[in-house]
């Protein structure tokens, strides 16, 4: 069974400080692929990355970045200096191979960002 | 290219009713998925359509369901409502996955379903 937790509920910061959310999964697949989310008050889910189990290079895009350790089972999310407009609830999400399991992703908890001014 | 849309936005029905969701992929997008989210919960998969067939279900009663048309919009049924299925209902549509590939979800802005 797949599963992706996110230890951090919420987490507050100050404008232009870094913020790093975690992610940790489980699996017993060898191929599978990781996502982040942002969901911002409106509701709808905003896809920022896709990760594939075979590729562990770490991604940068513009303030985010993203660190891939299979070693650890973890996939987490940097926000270098932080804005306010990244407010909003950020998702970690697992999918199997689209052969197994389709489309289906498998989401963690979500973590609460709040970027104060 | 417009984005993935559900209506209606908002429902408030009450227990024992029945609602039928709807949603309509990207262009060119044939399969969509539908989640539940709620506070306690969180996200949640329900099922997955693709050529109007239902390729994957999540572990919901079998209240909930689901049909896909010819042109790929998808509706989603809940019979009996009762107060837990009170949430959002989140939508998503892909082009669908091909063999060894994965092709990213876009997500509709929801449903939010409210049963008293």
């Amino acid at each position: 069974a797949q599963k992706v937790t996110q230890a951090q509920t919420e987490i507050s910061v100050v404008e232009k400080e870094d913020v790093t959310l975690d992610c940790v999964y489980e699996t017993r697949d060898t191929t599978y692929y990781l996502f982040w989310y942002k969901q911002p008050p409106s509701g709808e889910l905003v896809f920022l990355i896709r990760r594939n189990s075979f590729d562990e290079q770490n991604e940068i895009s513009g303030r985010y970045s993203w660190n891939f350790q299979k070693s650890t089972s973890s996939f987490n999310f940097t926000i270098t200096a932080s804005q306010v407009v990244d407010s909003a609830v950020y998702f970690c999400a697992l999918s199997e191979p689209p052969e197994t399991s389709g489309s289906r992703l498998t989401f963690g908890e979500g973590t609460q960002l709040t970027v104060n001014p | 290219k417009a984005g993935v849309t559900q209506t209606p936005r908002y429902l408030i029905k009450t227990r024992g009713q029945q609602v039928t969701l709807s949603c309509s992929p990207i262009s060119g997008h044939r399969s969509v998925s539908w989640y539940q989210q709620t506070p306690g919960q969180g996200l949640q998969f329900l099922f997955e359509y693709f050529s109007e067939t239902q390729r994957n279900k999540g572990n919901f009663p079998g209240r909930f369901s689901g049909r896909q048309f010819s042109n790929s919009r998808s509706e989603m049924n809940v019979s009996t409502l009762e107060l837990g299925d009170s949430a959002l209902y989140l939508c998503a549509s892909s082009f669908r996955p091909r063999t060894g590939t994965y092709n990213e979800q876009f997500f509709g802005p929801g449903t939010r379903l409210t049963v008293l």
